[in-house]
């Protein structure tokens, strides 16, 4: 079975600073790992994915994360926040071949002026 | 444009009831999902079908039901066995194997009950 933990159900940043979302994930299989962005009473738009190529993997809206197997761990970074950045983000996993995916409870983030 | 509606974007339902929530995909996708959101416990899979004409539980599908006998629709009913109704539900769908875990996601269905 396949989970992710997400560290910090609330962030908060300064605009213009590091935005740092942490996720570690559990797997019995090589994992493919997601990055999902809500923006209020809206659904979930892809950020970015990991499936088993390089391991920084650069998104949308200048967003990139790390695959680290030692540390089974997958951040979500952004060198420079923006106002338009705030929104909540999951991480999510699935298990190669499967595509059934497990999200994580989501981290709140805020930018503040 | 490609996408999936769901419909409709507020419901409200009153203690007893059964409701249907509609979804409806143009993305020739296989897969389709339902997902519950609750605050602080992030998404949790009610139903989803990889096929037409098939549909597997998910990790909390009590009180649920689902229907694919078209792969453009995959509606959701709320059954009265459904304790705690009131949440945002999300419609997904994904191109099985090729898609490798890119959903494309609706814009939601809120349900209150009153």
């Amino acid at each position: 079975a396949q989970s992710v933990t997400q560290l910090g159900s609330h962030v908060s940043v300064s605009e213009g600073a590091l935005v740092l979302l942490r996720c570690n994930y559990s797997s019995s299989v090589p994992p493919y790992l997601f990055w999902y962005v809500q923006y209020p009473n809206q659904g979930l738009q892809l950020l970015l994915k990991y499936t088993s190529a390089a391991t920084l993997v650069k998104g949308i809206n200048g967003f990139e994360a790390e695959f680290k197997k030692s540390e089974t761990s997958f951040h979500l970074t952004k060198p420079s926040a923006h106002m338009s950045d705030a929104a909540e983000y999951f991480c999510a996993v699935s298990a190669f071949g499967n595509e059934k995916l497990t999200f994580g409870t989501g981290t709140r983030l805020t930018i503040i002026p | 444009d490609g996408g999936i509606t769901q419909s409709p974007k507020y419901l409200f339902r009153k203690e007893g009831q059964n409701v249907t929530l509609s979804c409806e995909q143009n993305l020739n996708h296989d897969a389709m999902y339902w997902y519950r959101q609750d605050p602080g416990q992030g998404l949790r899979l009610i139903y989803y079908s990889q096929i037409v004409n098939d549909f597997q539980k998910g990790d909390i599908a009590e009180g649920y039901s689902v229907s694919r006998e078209k792969k453009e629709s995959f509606p959701l009913t709320v059954t009265s066995a459904q304790k705690n109704p009131t949440a945002f539900y999300l419609c997904a769908s994904s191109q099985n194997q090729l898609g490798k875990g890119s959903y494309t996601f609706g814009s939601g269905t809120r349900l209150t009950v009153v």
